[in-house]
């Protein structure tokens, strides 16, 4: 099966770096995705991960470990307009399997 | 503008009242998907659709059918709605064979069934 996991909840202030974890168990590995979900909204897509390392775009990094199952997504100079849920999303093998975490809320406090 | 569309937004029904939620996409992706988001839970593929005519049970199909008649659209049909069926369902879609396979989500529509 798939077991994905990340914190339930996280507070940042404005301005800082916040780093938010995703821990992976999954059958076969083709790549991890975060995306961004405010309140209400649908989900965004912030980035993908496929090979070890890590991946830059704008105030957003993300990192990836896959002998160790683990990933990361690290937001710099927080704005509140952060606030959001940041969900961890796996496919395991083959298209169309995406699993998600149940995602953490990330509160952005001034 | 490229973008997935989900009607209704906002449904409330009764119990067994057959309804339809449709899902349509605009950028030609082979690849379209359901999923529900309950609280603490998070996101639960229920069904997804690899082309025309091509369609396969996520993770929790039961009390839900599909159809992938045309590439564009992916109606989620509730034959007999429950109480357990209440939710947040988004159709998201993507391009197979894409470098990322990211998904494109549409709006959401939640759903409430007394």
């Amino acid at each position: 099966g798939q077991n994905i996991d990340q914190p339930t909840e996280m507070t940042a202030t404005e301005g800082a770096i916040v780093q938010i974890n995703c821990t992976y168990q999954t059958s076969g590995f083709n790549g991890l995705f975060w995306y961004q979900q405010h309140a209400g909204e649908a989900p965004t897509f912030l980035s993908y991960n496929v090979l070890d390392g890590l991946e830059e775009k704008g105030r957003f990094s993300s990192f990836l470990s896959r002998s160790k199952g683990y990933s990361y997504l690290l937001l710099k100079e927080l704005q509140m307009k952060d606030s959001a849920s940041y969900l961890c999303a796996v496919k395991p093998g083959g298209y169309q399997k995406v699993t998600f975490g149940i995602g953490t809320k990330l509160q952005v406090i001034p | 503008e490229a973008q997935v569309t989900q009607n209704p937004r906002y449904l409330i029904t009764v119990t067994g009242k057959k309804l339809t939620v449709t899902c349509s996409q605009n950028m030609n992706h082979e690849y379209m998907s359901w999923y529900r988001q309950d609280p603490g839970l998070g996101l639960r593929q229920i069904y997804y659709s690899m082309n025309v005519e091509v369609t396969d049970k996520g993770d929790v199909p039961e009390g839900y059918k599909v159809s992938r008649k045309e590439k564009r659209n992916f109606p989620l049909i509730l034959e007999s709605p429950s109480p357990n069926q209440t939710s947040l369902y988004f159709c998201a879609s993507s391009k197979s064979g894409g470098n990322t396979g990211e998904l494109f989500f549409g709006e959401g529509s939640r759903l409430t069934v007394l």
